[in-house]
């Protein structure tokens, strides 16, 4: 039972290099999201998602676009990395957002922009 | 603005003991509050959750208690075991919401 997958789980770029962090879900779920963690600090919203081809800004977009063209894959794109990048990335998946759903996360990739 | 604030980030507790782990929030407007576990290197997983029809919900060893007049809820572990050790998130979502926001977490030691 996979869940929410997350590749890669490591990663290291260099300044100005781009890449693409995939997430892919199993459980049919409408609603899915990237978040970032900081050392001591909480998850911060990238994007989210409510249903294939939507999407939309969270707390902290610039920088990353996304994608959304089937239910279960929610690519996460990176452009021009900068140091500022550095961080843990989540993805997670919900059957929908808000009262009474409950948010599934990936294992996480580990990002560090050198 | 951090809506959602965990103002101890870290907690020690001796196994047997109870835990209390501590969340407040600034927005009227949540109505639903989650609990997350996370281990190191691995995503947070779901503990528990309360609706703000609410005031307790139990599972186990675990209780979320929930103060609407003073936007606070925390989390009861009882008793606490060595495999609680764990940093938690507090998360919250407005009715008809599409967004979970979440605080900084709190790292728990249980102390065997």
């Amino acid at each position: 039972n996979a869940g929410v997958t997350q590749t890669p789980k490591f990663r290291i770029l260099k300044i100005g290099q781009s890449m693409t962090l995939q997430c892919t879900q199993d459980m049919n779920h409408n609603y899915m999201y990237w978040y970032r963690q900081d050392p001591g600090m909480g998850l911060k919203l990238i994007y989210y998602s409510v249903g294939a081809g939507i999407t939309d800004k969270g707390e902290v977009p610039n920088g990353y676009n996304v994608s959304r063209s089937t239910t279960e894959d929610f690519p996460l794109r990176l452009e021009l990395a900068a140091p500022s990048q550095t961080s843990v990335y989540f993805c997670a998946s919900s059957w929908t957002g808000g009262t009474g759903n409950t948010i599934y996360f990936g294992e996480g990739s580990w990002l560090t922009v050198v | 603005d951090q809506q959602v604030k965990q103002n101890s980030p870290s907690l020690s507790v001796q196994e047997g003991r109870i835990s209390i782990l501590n969340c407040d929030y600034t927005n009227s407007m949540f109505d639903y509050f989650l609990w997350y576990k996370k281990y190191p290197a691995e995503g947070p997983t779901f503990l528990i959750s309360i609706s703000s029809i609410k005031d307790k919900n139990e599972d186990g060893r675990f209780t979320v208690f929930l103060n609407k007049s003073a936007k606070h809820l925390s989390l009861h572990i009882v008793p606490s075991q060595p495999g609680d050790s764990a940093v938690y998130f507090c998360a919250a979502s407005e009715l008809g919401g599409n967004q979970f926001y979440f605080g900084t977490g709190t790292s728990l030691t249980v102390i065997p």
